[in-house]
């Protein structure tokens, strides 16, 4: 988990609500990623970012929106929480493609909808 | 669909025994990659084999890569009840830039 930090660690929020989570990176690696993790589905890729101001869609990206204002920072947004979003939310990191593209993945946020 | 796909879903075996994980793709790749996660916490980037090399070891780790046949296998020697974790393969998909593809996962427990 070294270099990437997720805040909050936890949150209950209530179906309706805005709800944003942050990863934060000091390793000022140009990819980052947002995942949800559910039983049953692995991981799967919300939002990535290939730079600043750079995002683009994953497989479920349904009911988020993401921004990256700055490099060590990515942030997604639920707009307006459901109950089929409480889930464990994992930010993750990479230099890029061509590069390996190996991920750093930060510790997670379990995210829990009423 | 998961591009990776693991099997088993659950592994349990003893102490010092081999413990064997494989996943399968779909469509081609540039690399494949095995992450660990112990529970609670983040993926563990592992080992990494690119699509033109056909085994890799890492101390206790050795992967294999078959592209023909659209698999890989990740071998974990002389367990350790420290290797009680999930086993996640990846693809990096020739057309997905950067973006890797997550199978749900092999559950191996080592008894002690």
């Amino acid at each position: 988990d070294a270099g990437i930090t997720q805040s909050p660690r936890h949150k209950v929020t209530e179906t309706g609500t805005p709800v944003t989570l942050r990863c934060h990176q000091t390793e000022n690696h140009r990819y980052m990623y947002w995942y949800r993790q559910d039983p049953g589905h692995g991981l799967r890729l919300i939002h990535y970012s290939y730079g600043v101001k750079d995002t683009d869609k994953g497989e479920v990206s349904d009911g988020y929106s993401v921004s990256r204002s700055k490099t060590e920072d990515f942030l997604l947004t639920l707009e307006s929480a459901t109950s089929s979003q409480t889930s464990v939310y994992f930010c993750a990191i990479s230099e890029g493609a061509g590069l390996g593209n190996e991920q750093f993945f930060g510790p997670g946020t379990r995210l829990t909808v009423l | 669909s998961q591009q990776g796909e693991e099997d088993p879903q659950a592994l349990s075996i003893q102490e010092g025994e081999n413990a064997t994980m494989n996943c399968s793709y779909k469509t081609s790749i540039n690399n494949l990659q095995w992450y660990r996660q112990n529970s609670g916490r983040g993926l563990v980037h592992l080992i990494l084999i690119r699509s033109n090399e056909r085994e890799k070891h890492s101390g206790r780790l050795r992967v294999t890569l078959d592209t023909s046949k659209k698999s890989s296998s990740l071998l974990i020697t002389a367990s350790r009840a420290a290797d009680t974790a999930s086993y996640f393969c990846a693809t990096d998909a020739k057309t997905s830039g950067s973006r890797l593809t997550f199978g749900e996962g092999t559950q191996l427990t080592v008894n002690p």
